[in-house]
């Protein structure tokens, strides 16, 4: 089965870029999306199909995905940025959506 | 304002069955696919099923597959997760998610109903 891997947690300077990758075979073939989830509430959508931002999200948010690395990237991170993050996708092979294990971003 | 609101969810014995609702509104509900998403106590998002916006093709997690059915019915606006055989590692709580697109693409969220499976 397809799999996705993140790392546990990042940790960025307030102000700086903080970069979230997400693993996986061949991941650039594929679409890659990005939740943002605090504690207690229900994940939100911060980039859809590799690097599109849904209306409300800032430009700070930003996606890229190429061969084995799909990337999210925070500029000026900001202390409401702290969440965890998870990338996911869909694996047409098996007709499951995978998600990766989530990232906790801490903001100094 | 698009919204969905999971409901049904509650304690039960290991064993039992539960049907979780999911109540759409603010969008034509029949024209979208949608998801079944849970997350375990302090643990990360997995996703259990898929149902297209028609009902004509459904797929699961490996880890519900033969006890947790997906259903809609587009007339009420409504999707459902029936769950059987319940197990303790099924406590969680559900989110309902809108498919947009990529099946992978889930756009709107409900703020989730807590399962818990404990004698």
């Amino acid at each position: 089965s397809y799999e996705l891997t993140q790392p546990l947690s990042v940790s960025v300077a307030l102000g700086q870029t903080a970069r979230i990758t997400c693993g996986g075979n061949n991941i650039g073939t594929k679409n890659v999306h990005w939740y943002q989830q605090t504690p207690g509430q229900a994940p939100v959508m911060v980039i859809y199909r590799d690097s599109n931002r849904p209306s409300g999200i800032p430009e700070r948010f930003s996606g890229s995905n190429s061969e084995n690395t799909a990337t999210l990237t925070i500029s000026r991170a900001q202390v409401g940025d702290e969440a965890d993050y998870y990338c996911q996708v869909w694996d047409s092979s098996s007709a499951h959506v995978v998600f990766g294990g989530g990232t906790k971003l801490t903001v100094l | 304002q698009v919204q969905l609101v999971e409901s049904g969810g509650g304690v039960v014995q290991p064993g039992r069955s539960l049907r979780l609702s999911c109540a759409a509104s603010g969008f034509s509900f029949s024209s979208y696919g949608m998801h079944w998403v849970r997350q375990a106590p302090g643990k990360g998002l997995e996703w259990v099923a898929v149902i297209w916006f028609d009902g004509s093709t459904k797929y699961y997690a490996d880890s519900v597959k033969g006890r947790f059915t997906i259903s809609r019915d587009n007339s009420k606006n409504t999707l459902y997760l029936q769950m059987i055989s319940l197990r303790a590692e099924d406590t969680a709580v559900y989110y309902c998610a809108r498919l947009y697109n990529d099946p992978g693409h889930m756009d709107v969220w409900g703020k989730g109903t807590t399962v818990t499976v404990s004698s």
